[in-house]
């Protein structure tokens, strides 16, 4: 497609349950971003892949959180055992880094809740 | 730590007025900003870049200012419209030792007719 593809854009689940949140970047963006962002609140620096690797994973919350990318394409951002706290909108971004420019191009969110 | 403020009430003004948000950052050395536009359940849109070697930027009605003495970057809207009204993310990129982009809070900015 032509823009960042998030699925699922809505999932519902219980505490202690798993969860796995895919990102389908743009064709050719060699770097891809995992964002979470609570209700009002800005936007929270996951992890970074630069090609399928992950150069920067500062970000990640707790050991409950892992992502991997494969192909230098798709990206699967995975939560164990979720928790009510990680209720929130999971935005994905890709770009050609390296490329003489930082603009992040954004798909529209997997928004999580968990109960 | 690193951080950025930006104003976190909501800026309200007339249609027509210019708007002006603004973003403040600490212990950081970006070599850009940058100035996202998000609406409510959608992810941020880019809108201007700005390289630390660069004072203004415009782009249409969009002018952004960044001192790097002040470590401050203005967001101007001109001739701001209704549909103009969003949420405006500030974001931070290159400092030395990552690549990872930091984005502020937002501001909420609501233009009336």
């Amino acid at each position: 497609g032509a823009g960042v593809s998030q699925s699922p854009s809505n999932k519902v689940t219980e505490k202690g349950k798993d969860v796995e949140l895919r990102c389908d970047p743009i064709s050719g963006h060699t770097a891809l971003y995992w964002y979470r962002q609570r209700l009002g609140q800005g936007l929270e620096f996951l992890i970074y892949f630069q090609g399928n690797s992950a150069p920067d994973k500062s970000g990640l919350p707790s050991d409950r959180f892992s992502a991997e990318r494969t192909g230098e394409s798709v990206s699967t951002l995975t939560i164990q055992r979720t928790q009510q706290e990680d209720s929130a909108v999971y935005l994905c971004a890709s770009n050609k880094r390296g490329i003489n420019t930082g603009e992040l191009f954004f798909g529209e969110g997997s928004r999580l809740t968990v109960l | 730590s690193q951080k950025i403020e930006q104003n976190s009430e909501a800026l309200n003004i007339q249609e027509g007025k210019t708007a002006t948000l603004t973003c403040n950052y600490t212990n950081y050395s970006p070599a850009y900003l940058q100035w996202y536009r998000q609406d409510p359940g959608r992810g941020p849109v880019f809108l201007l870049l700005i390289r630390e070697n660069e004072k203004e930027k415009r782009k249409e009605r969009l002018k952004v200012t960044f001192d790097t003495t002040l470590k401050q970057s203005l967001f101007h809207i001109t001739a701001s419209q209704p549909a103009d009204s969003a949420t405006y993310l500030c974001a931070l990129d290159g400092d030395t030792g990552g690549f990872k982009t930091i984005f502020g809070a937002g501001t909420r900015l609501f233009v009336k007719a």
